[in-house]
């Protein structure tokens, strides 16, 4: 079974924090996914990454940045946290296969760490 | 583009009936499509998935749903609801590297 381990489960933090959300696979899926959901709105993309140290932005990615160092860990950080960060974040990682009738890219998701922001 | 609508934020049922979870997809192209269940305080997790073989697809826990090309719908049912069932579920299309969720849909189940 693919595993998706985020550190934490619930965080607390102040307005201008520096934040750190960490999330390591063990399937050594090369693409990996930071999400955020919030009611009523879904999961809405925040980063992804398809390789070690490649990055490219999702929907929303103002006042969020990543870091891929390694193949196993993508690391969600906010630079100032503010309120309207308060949210639950969603790490995900997927493998993308190629067939005859197009891409497969099945995502397998983290329990979410639930993060507020004072 | 992609995109995904699910058609009720709310659903509630009484346990032992059926259950339809509504779903339409837009895609420029031949979709693949998922649907996923949250139960509280918990990540989402695969119920199943159609990927362009058999339209009617499968899942865990006697969930099954139909990919009907001419509507653009890929609606989620189950014979019968057990108590264990409520909980979000999200529909999803995807295409390359992202993923597109639907808003989601709350199940309620009364006993």
């Amino acid at each position: 079974d693919v595993k998706v381990t985020q550190s934490s489960r619930y965080l607390v933090k102040r307005t201008g924090e520096k934040v750190f959300l960490e999330c390591v696979q063990d399937m050594d899926h090369e693409n990996m996914f930071w999400y955020r959901q919030d009611p009523g709105l879904g999961l809405r993309l925040i980063y992804f990454s398809y390789d070690v140290k490649m990055k490219e932005k999702g929907d929303i990615p103002e006042g969020y940045s990543v870091s891929r160092e390694k193949k196993e860990r993508f690391s969600l950080i906010l630079e100032s946290a503010s309120t309207n960060q308060t949210s639950m974040y969603l790490c995900a990682s997927s493998l993308l296969v190629q067939g005859a009738r197009g891409a497969k890219n099945i995502q397998y998701f983290g329990a979410g760490t639930r993060l507020s922001v004072l | 583009a992609q995109s995904v609508t699910q058609l009720d934020s709310h659903v509630s049922v009484s346990e032992g009936t059926p259950v339809l979870l509504r779903c339409n997809y837009s895609s420029s192209y031949s979709p693949s499509l998922f649907w996923y269940v949250q139960h509280p305080n918990k990540g989402l997790q695969l119920l199943l998935k159609y990927t362009s073989a058999a339209t009617l697809v499968k899942g865990i826990n006697g969930f099954e749903a139909e990919f009907k090309k001419s509507e653009t719908s890929f609606h989620l049912t189950k014979p019968s609801a057990h108590m264990s069932d409520a909980a979000e579920y999200f529909c999803a299309v995807t295409g390359g590297f992202k993923t597109i969720f639907g808003a989601g849909t709350r199940l309620f189940v009364k006993a």
